[in-house]
């Protein structure tokens, strides 16, 4: 089935380690974004790429960082320069075209210890 | 002004009711007002979407009403289930980026 995968689902990380979510699609979109969510926040956008080998900063890209070498994947890192990093973090994709709409992977959960 | 608000926060109807979540959004840009529905643990997923030229969707029990010179939009949930229990987000987009800029969420709980 065409779709969205992240991985890890859970991820536990000790203070001032880099840890590196990933994020597969085999829907054959262009576009590809993460999110964090947090309680009462919404989704805040992080970085996106709309073609291969380029990404853009969000609205919260500082302590993230990311890569875009295939059109399938779009890996998070986040950096022990992120102050808060614990969260739901969800990555999307979007096809082109100007529906806007974006399908979301189920989500990776990380916690800082 | 890259914002939109959503309200209420958290909302408890009762089975067969309606459920009716609100958006207000400022930039005239947007051009696109979809609604995600996501279920704990799980990632949104769309719902129901409107583009400002209508005024009203409907798809089954989940309605949109678009007002543009108000520049307020809601979601209607009519004959509300609890398998209707969950997150709701309006969003809008500016433009063909897919930039979502999302509202805050409203947590739906429909009781038997």
């Amino acid at each position: 089935d065409g779709g969205i995968t992240q991985s890890p689902k859970y991820l536990f990380r000790k203070e001032g380690q880099n840890v590196t979510l990933s994020c597969e699609q085999n829907l054959n979109h262009d576009a590809m974004y993460w999110y964090r969510q947090d309680p009462g926040q919404g989704l805040r956008l992080i970085y996106y790429s709309q073609i291969v080998n380029d990404f853009q900063k969000g609205d919260i890209a500082e302590g993230y960082s990311v890569s875009r070498e295939k059109k399938e994947s779009f890996p998070l890192t986040v950096t022990s320069a992120q102050k808060n990093p614990t969260a739901f973090y969800l990555c999307a994709s979007r096809s082109k075209g100007n529906t806007g709409e974006l399908f979301f992977g189920e989500g990776s959960r990380l916690t800082v210890l | 002004q890259q914002q939109v608000k959503q309200s209420p926060q958290s909302l408890i109807v009762q089975k067969g009711g309606i459920s009716i979540i609100n958006c207000a959004y400022e930039n005239t840009a947007f051009d696109y007002f979809p609604w995600y529905q996501q279920f704990p643990g799980k990632g949104p997923a769309l719902l129901i979407a409107i583009r400002p030229d209508v005024s009203e969707k409907k798809e089954g029990r989940f309605t949109i009403s678009f007002n543009k010179s108000a520049k307020q939009f809601s979601l209607h949930i009519m004959d509300s289930q609890p398998g209707d229990s969950a997150t709701y987000f309006c969003a809008a987009n500016p433009g063909n980026t897919g930039k979502l800029i999302f509202g805050q969420g409203t947590t739906l709980q429909v009781k038997p």
